[in-house]
């Protein structure tokens, strides 16, 4: 149990284009998802917390008009990487914590690899 | 955030027992622990957690000391299939209001030859 998907896997896309990730709990309700980003070599980096129904709260640093989250149902996030660009490349990960476990472990998605030429 | 410190490398044989070390001296009293590993372009995988007991489960065992000041992910057979970035994160329930996010430090990474 505790399955979350991501989607896509990977995407090539040119500069300047929009970029929309999903994230689904497949078999769980999730209060809460969270976005990471993590660039080679490096460890994972939060970027936001996303709680269902109400806007997200992004890291500091992290550009909120940049990478805009919705989470608009208890099984779906998704990250739209506004404008992307070279510097933007990365991969994204997103991970859910269960509505009914307030000390439970997040269940992550097995990401998103984002090429941006 | 409670930081924690953990080697950058280790190398285990498979099939022998590893132990990850983790000091974390800075812990306070509602900080849990928690290991998550990362296997080579995948996102990661919760392990196990704790407060103050030590705590086994399929994956693994944590060994808590008594001070709390440190922890160990003990991996009683590593095979091929472990080698990953172990990753032992605090994380407080109590003070923040966002069900618990978590820190990412750089984590250990670890080969296992066979």
């Amino acid at each position: 149990g505790a399955v979350v998907s991501q989607h896509p896997s990977w995407v090539i896309c040119k500069s300047g284009t929009s970029v929309k990730i999903e994230c689904r709990s497949l078999d769980f309700q999730a209060t809460t998802m969270f976005w990471y980003r993590q660039f080679p070599k490096q460890s994972l980096m939060l970027m936001a917390t996303s709680n269902e129904g109400s806007k997200a709260t992004y890291e500091q640093g992290v550009e909120k008009d940049k990478f805009l989250i919705n989470h608009a149902s208890l099984t779906l996030s998704t990250l739209t990487v506004t404008s992307a660009h070279p510097e933007d490349s990365s991969f994204y990960i997103c991970s859910a914590i269960a509505r009914e476990g307030y000390n439970q472990p997040q269940h992550f998605g097995d990401g998103t690899r984002l090429s941006i030429l | 955030d409670a930081k924690t410190t953990q080697p950058n490398s280790m190398e285990s044989n498979e099939e022998e027992p590893v132990h990850l070390p983790c000091n974390h001296s800075t812990i306070s009293g509602t900080d849990y622990i928690h290991w998550y590993r990362q296997l080579p372009s995948q996102g990661p995988e919760y392990v196990i957690h704790g407060l103050t007991s030590n705590v086994n489960n399929r994956m693994a065992s944590l060994a808590i000391a008594e001070d709390r000041k440190s922890s160990t992910l003990i991996l009683h057979r590593a095979t091929l299939r472990d080698a990953a970035v172990y990753y032992c994160i605090l994380r407080d329930n109590f003070r923040d209001n966002q069900g618990g996010k978590l820190i990412f430090g750089q984590g250990t990474e670890l080969s296992v030859k066979p």
